[in-house]
């Protein structure tokens, strides 16, 4: 099992829909969570992050964490087509790595 | 703030050279990475840096690669000899500490011939 799990996708969605991305991790001793964006090309940029159970709103963006079923979520409000890219889910555990799952391509389709 | 600094930002060159790629970390922060992404592999982490010290190196593939951090402004990855299978983008990221934000630089893009 690997230690951060993401559906490859792609996930393509209808501009102004939302788009829901998923990860899980293997480690319940997790403890803080972040959502990083790829575009093509370049190199992977903090969306957001999150520490405590619940949600977390910045604003088209919420991040979700439930630590009892290791899940973490990222749902994207009113998706633009800017919003296409790979989305990276990186978890750090309490030691000295974060690690980052293999990531979501969403596509936006205008 | 400059962010991050990588270079070279291409390197392409023939198997079996030496491969030297630089980064230049965010001032003040006291945690530096170095990764490689591939379309197989995804992001993986070759070594962690913190304060100038390398914590974790379990990521760097072979004794082909080693990573050198003199000062708290600079640090290197140097392959050699380099191999096609090397051909990958190489990040750089820093932060303050290794449980926080990462802040990447643009990426070296290596191809080995």
């Amino acid at each position: 099992q690997k230690e951060v799990e993401q559906n490859s996708g792609p996930l393509s969605v209808p501009e102004g829909a939302i788009a829901s991305l998923n990860c899980t991790y293997s480690d319940r001793g997790s403890q803080s969570f972040f959502w990083y964006r790829q575009y093509s090309g370049k190199s992977p940029e903090l969306i957001m992050f999150i520490y405590s159970n619940g949600d977390k709103e910045d604003g088209r963006f919420t991040a979700q964490l439930n630590k009892a079923s290791q899940y973490v979520s990222l749902l994207i409000r009113d998706s633009q087509p800017s919003d296409s890219a790979t989305y990276l889910c990186a978890v750090w555990n309490g030691g000295f790595k974060t690690i980052f799952g293999a990531g979501t391509r969403l596509f936006v389709k205008a | 703030d400059a962010g991050v600094i990588q270079s070279p930002r291409h390197e392409v060159t023939e198997m079996g050279q030496e491969v030297t790629l630089r980064c230049k970390p965010i001032s003040g922060h006291n945690s530096l990475f170095w990764y490689r992404q591939t379309m197989m592999r995804g992001l993986e982490l070759l070594i962690y840096f913190n304060n100038n010290v390398p914590i974790d190196d379990s990521g760097m593939p072979e004794d082909r690669f080693s990573a050198k951090m003199p000062n708290a402004s600079f640090s290197t990855l140097k392959i050699q000899p380099s191999e096609p299978r090397d051909s990958a983008v190489y990040f750089c990221a820093s932060g303050r500490q290794y449980q926080e934000t990462q802040y990447f630089g643009p990426g070296t893009r290596l191809l080995v011939l």
